[in-house]
C-alpha cells in the first residue's frame, strides 16, 4: 500500500511563474490536507479538502494560492506568480475520515519549492 | 483556538542519556495530541498519539509521552538516546469541530545526539 505521494520532490521556479504541486493520497483516503513549512519553522495548516470540496481554507493566503481535489486524480496546490517568500516545503497529508480518534493523518515527503 | 508551545528549539544529549522534549498545548475542547519526527529532507512520521484512555502512550523507537491535563502538557521522553534519534520533533494538537479537523503544530525541537 503506497503512502502519500507528492511530486515533484523539488521544484525551482523563477519569480512570476506558476507552481503546481501534486498530492496523491493513500488508497482509500478521501481527506487531504496541505501544510507549509518555512525554514526553521513548524508546519502551518493551509487547506483541508475532500473530494471536489474545500472544507477549510482558513490557512490559505488570500491571493495567488488555490487548491483542488477533483473526483479523479491527485490534489493540486497551485501558486500563481510566485515570489521569493513562497520558497518553502509544502507537505500533503491524507486521512480516511475525520472526527474520530483513529483518523490519523499520513504525510508525504513534501515538495521543496525554491523561487529564484 | 488551539496552540502548541515547544520549549527549546534545540536540545543536545549524549548517547545513552535521557531524552526529554517538552510540549504544552492549549485547547478549548479535549484535544488529540501527537508527536511527529522529521529527518532531514523527509516528511513527517508519526511517533505516537494520545486520543483517549491511558494517559501514558508508547510509540515507535522507544519513545513515550504522558498526557497531563492539569499541566496541559504532553512531553516526549526516551530513556536512552541513540545516534539515530537525531532529528526534528514536532508536537501537534488536533481538534475536531464538526467537519473540520486539522493539526496545529509547534515550532519544533531539533534533537542532537553526541558521543
Amino acid at each position: 500500500n503506497a503512502g502519500v505521494m507528492q511530486n515533484p520532490r523539488h521544484l525551482v521556479r523563477r519569480r512570476g511563474q506558476e507552481a503546481r504541486l501534486r498530492c496523491s493520497p493513500m488508497k482509500g483516503h478521501s481527506h487531504v490536507y496541505w501544510y507549509r513549512q518555512l525554514p526553521e519553522e513548524g508546519l502551518k495548516f493551509m487547506v483541508y479538502l475532500q473530494k471536489e470540496n474545500i472544507i477549510d481554507e482558513s490557512g490559505m493566503p488570500k491571493e495567488r494560492f488555490s487548491a483542488e481535489f477533483p473526483k479523479e486524480g491527485p490534489s493540486i496546490l497551485r501558486i500563481q506568480q510566485v515570489v521569493r517568500g513562497d520558497s518553502a516545503a509544502y507537505f500533503c497529508a491524507s486521512s480516511p475520515r475525520t472526527g474520530t480518534a483513529n483518523a490519523e493523518a499520513f504525510f508525504g515527503q513534501g515538495t521543496r519549492l525554491t523561487v529564484v | 483556538a488551539q496552540s502548541v508551545t515547544q520549549l527549546g528549539s534545540h536540545v543536545s544529549v549524549s548517547e545513552g542519556a535521557l531524552v526529554l522534549l517538552r510540549c504544552n498545548y492549549s485547547s478549548s475542547v479535549p484535544p488529540y495530541l501527537f508527536w511527529y519526527v522529521q529527518y532531514p529532507n523527509q516528511g513527517l512520521q508519526l511517533l505516537l498519539k494520545y486520543t483517549t484512555g491511558a494517559t501514558l502512550v508508547k510509540g515507535i523507537n522507544g519513545f513515550e509521552a504522558e498526557f497531563k491535563k492539569s499541566e496541559t502538557s504532553f512531553h516526549l521522553t526516551k530513556p536512552s538516546a541513540h545516534m539515530s534519534d537525531a532529528a526534528e520533533y514536532f508536537c501537534a494538537v488536533r481538534v475536531n469541530t464538526g467537519t473540520a479537523s486539522k493539526l496545529t503544530f509547534g515550532t519544533g525541537t531539533r534533537l542532537q545526539v553526541t558521543l
